[in-house]
């Protein structure tokens, strides 16, 4: 099982959009809708931001959002603030029961 | 309060085996699956399989289907993950973290167990 594509590093300016990649292939990110997004800040464990694509848990703000196409999931955040300073991973069902999480992407604020 | 919380730092010997504990409350244990995620110093998320609270059945990643055994006690409501066979790259923080009420994602992560291999 490869880890999903994730670009390792992308910044933004406070108040910008950015968007982070994530590229499976047909056997995961392609074949189901079940791509989550966690968000995990130095030393501390990961916190969901996006599940099944595009869903936000109750208490997470709307400035995040996700989507997909074919291979490739995204997750966009809107708004940057400080507090968004953190590491990303993407995961996805990867069929048999079995999960797989990408490289993870270091979102710096500038 | 639902929560999971993690057994403490462990430092094991390279081929020794290690068990790491995840005790839950706040919910009914159960109802749903908990999934163990290691990371070593620096590095990506790394998924090493799961476990039905309710049935107890498992599955585990290829990358580890040889020496990582997770069970649980639904009288404790715990889940316990055991690596064996370790080696100095076994150094990671674990995760255990619970599934299914978010879609096929995890919501309630424990706080982390380091495990330290060194001779």
């Amino acid at each position: 099982q490869s880890a999903l594509t994730q670009p390792a590093s992308v910044s933004g300016s406070p108040g910008q959009s950015i968007t982070i990649s994530c590229t499976g292939t047909s056997s995961d990110v392609g074949s189901y809708n079940l791509v989550s997004w966690y968000q995990q800040h130095p030393g501390k464990a990961p916190k969901v931001m996006i599940y099944e694509v595009s869903k936000r848990p109750s208490g997470v703000s709307n400035r995040f959002s996700g989507s997909k196409s074919g291979n490739t999931a995204s997750l966009t955040i809107s708004g940057l603030q400080a507090e968004d300073e953190a590491d990303y991973y993407c995961c996805s069902y990867a069929g048999s029961s079995t999960w797989v999480f990408g490289g993870g992407t270091k979102l710096t604020v500038l | 309060q639902v929560q999971v919380v993690q057994s403490g730092a462990e430092v094991k010997k390279p081929g020794a085996s290690v068990k790491v504990s995840c005790k839950a409350s706040g919910y009914t244990f159960t109802n749903y699956a908990v999934h163990w995620v290691r990371q070593a110093p620096g590095q990506r998320l790394e998924w090493m399989g799961w476990i039905n609270a309710g049935n107890g059945n498992t599955k585990y990643s290829q990358n580890f289907q040889d020496r990582v055994t997770i069970i649980r006690d639904t009288s404790a409501s715990t889940a316990y993950m055991e690596l064996s066979s370790l080696r100095s790259e076994d150094t990671a923080v674990y995760y255990c973290a619970r599934g299914g009420l978010l879609g096929y994602s995890f919501d309630i992560w424990g706080q982390g167990t380091m495990v330290t291999v060194s001779s």
